[in-house]
């Protein structure tokens, strides 16, 4: 079975450019996860998709920052215009649940290296 | 209050040696207690994990032991190998906030053959 599955892998561009995130989660995965992991840190949280809807995006920074799940499938995470400080991995993830009441075990994808010049 | 913080920032272990990271919390709203393993360029893959109603969980070389008193949990590698070399990170649930999990920041394990 193919694994969460992210694009580019790779990405530098220069600051005030938009750039934008491909995610294509494990078949049969409803709930889906962003996350930003800056160097030497662990995940942080952006926005949790439950199907097409948006459960949880209080971390993500709004007036920059937008995502989409077209379908309840693929994810598509934007940045428009980056600055210096979006330097980092950005890992998508995606899992079965639904309740927060039962524990569903979070695959992680390899992530895309975004470098802000 | 949603602050994991995780101990030692990095960690080097003689092949055969016993590795212990330990992370502490303070909100008593988390309700499970995951830790990832991370390989360069890869992205976490979850390792093992426990509920807080449970001290001890243990799967092959890897044991958590939790204390819920105290608010801490560690991770316990047995005869740890340089396969195991790895940025370890320990992580917990929120059983309110839509199952978000916080992550510590992250321990860097190196085992020398």
């Amino acid at each position: 079975e193919a694994g969460v599955v992210q694009s580019p892998r790779y990405k530098i561009i220069e600051k005030k450019q938009p750039v934008a995130f491909w995610c294509n989660p494990i078949s049969g995965h409803n709930t889906l996860y962003w996350y930003r992991q800056n160097l030497g840190q662990g995940p942080e949280l952006l926005i949790r998709y439950e199907n097409e809807e948006a459960v949880d995006d209080s971390q993500l920074p709004k007036d920059r920052f937008s995502a989409e799940r077209l379908k309840g499938v693929d994810s598509t995470l934007k940045i428009q215009p980056a600055e210096l400080g979006d330097s980092a991995v950005y890992l998508c993830a995606s899992s079965l649940g639904r309740d927060p009441g039962n524990y569903n075990e979070q695959f992680f994808g390899p992530g895309t290296r975004l470098t802000v010049l | 209050q949603q602050q994991v913080k995780q101990s030692p920032q990095s960690l080097i272990v003689q092949k055969g040696g016993i590795s212990i990271i330990n992370c502490a919390y303070e909100n008593t709203a988390f309700d499970y207690f995951p830790w990832y393993q991370q390989f360069p360029g890869k992205g976490p893959a979850l390792l093992i994990a426990i509920r807080p109603d449970v001290s001890e969980k243990k799967e092959g070389r890897f044991t958590i032991s939790f204390n819920k008193s105290a608010k801490q949990f560690s991770l316990h590698i047995m005869d740890s190998q340089p396969g195991d070399s790895a940025t370890y990170f320990c992580a917990a649930r929120s059983g309110t906030s839509y199952g978000k999990l916080t992550f510590g920041q992250g321990t860097i394990l190196t085992v020398h053959p």
